[in-house]
């Protein structure tokens, strides 16, 4: 079964400074991994997908990852975090095909503080 | 168009009784996939629909079942409720073979 893992459940940053939020997954095929935002109180909102095309893939509000398949890594950076960065941030790995389609394991989440 | 719906966005309930949350797909999508968020965990996932029919389960017991209408609308259903069945319950729809799933804002579940 796919895994996925979050080092660090809260990462602190100053206004400015790199944003990096690790995941590595587990995975005996080639697996789709995602990276989802969530804002207190609201649901998921997709940063950016890798599906098997550039390992390095540029999501919104200037996240980018990229995908590492001798390290089984997908970790998320922005170059300056901003104060509106502040939230708690998923990855998730995914298959198509067979009776996992679509499904979505979880990480269990890193919260990201930016300081002033 | 418009995106993922829920309803009701908050639902208190007493231990042993039944709730059903409503998922509005977004316009286009055959694919509605059920997730438990519980107080500082990640989404878990419950089960999928497609195209009316159900398409994997993770691992949760039977009395957590689900419906898709016609309209790919679902229902969640949740019988004898639980302490432990208090979480968000996030919906996210999908069309066909891609897997990038839109959420809804979730239903927060609060059983007492």
């Amino acid at each position: 079964a796919q895994s996925v893992t979050q080092l660090g459940s809260h990462v602190s940053v100053s206004e400015g400074a790199l944003v990096l939020l690790r995941c590595n997954y587990s995975s005996s095929v080639p697996p789709y991994l995602f990276w989802y935002v969530q804002y207190p109180n609201q649901g998921l909102q997709l940063l950016l997908k890798y599906t098997s095309a550039a390992t390095l893939v540029k999501g919104i509000n200037g996240f980018e990852a990229e995908f590492k398949k001798s390290e089984t890594s997908f970790h998320l950076t922005k170059p300056s975090a901003h104060m509106s960065d502040a939230a708690e941030y998923f990855c998730a790995v995914s298959y198509a095909g067979g009776t996992s389609y679509g499904k979505l394991t979880f990480g269990q989440g890193t919260i990201l503080t930016v300081h002033p | 168009e418009t995106g993922v719906t829920q309803s009701p966005t908050h639902l208190i309930k007493t231990r042993g009784q039944q709730v059903t949350l409503r998922c509005s797909s977004q316009s286009g999508h055959n694919t509605v996939s059920w997730y438990q968020q519980a107080l500082g965990q990640g989404p878990q996932f419950i089960f999928q629909y497609y195209r009316e029919e159900e398409n994997g389960r993770g691992n949760f017991p039977p009395r957590f079942s689900g419906l898709q209408f016609p309209n790919y609308s679902s229902e969640l259903n949740v019988n004898a409720l639980e302490l432990d069945d208090s979480a968000l319950y996030l919906c996210a729809s999908s069309y066909g073979t891609h897997t990038e799933a839109f959420f809804g804002q979730g239903t927060r579940l609060t059983v007492v």
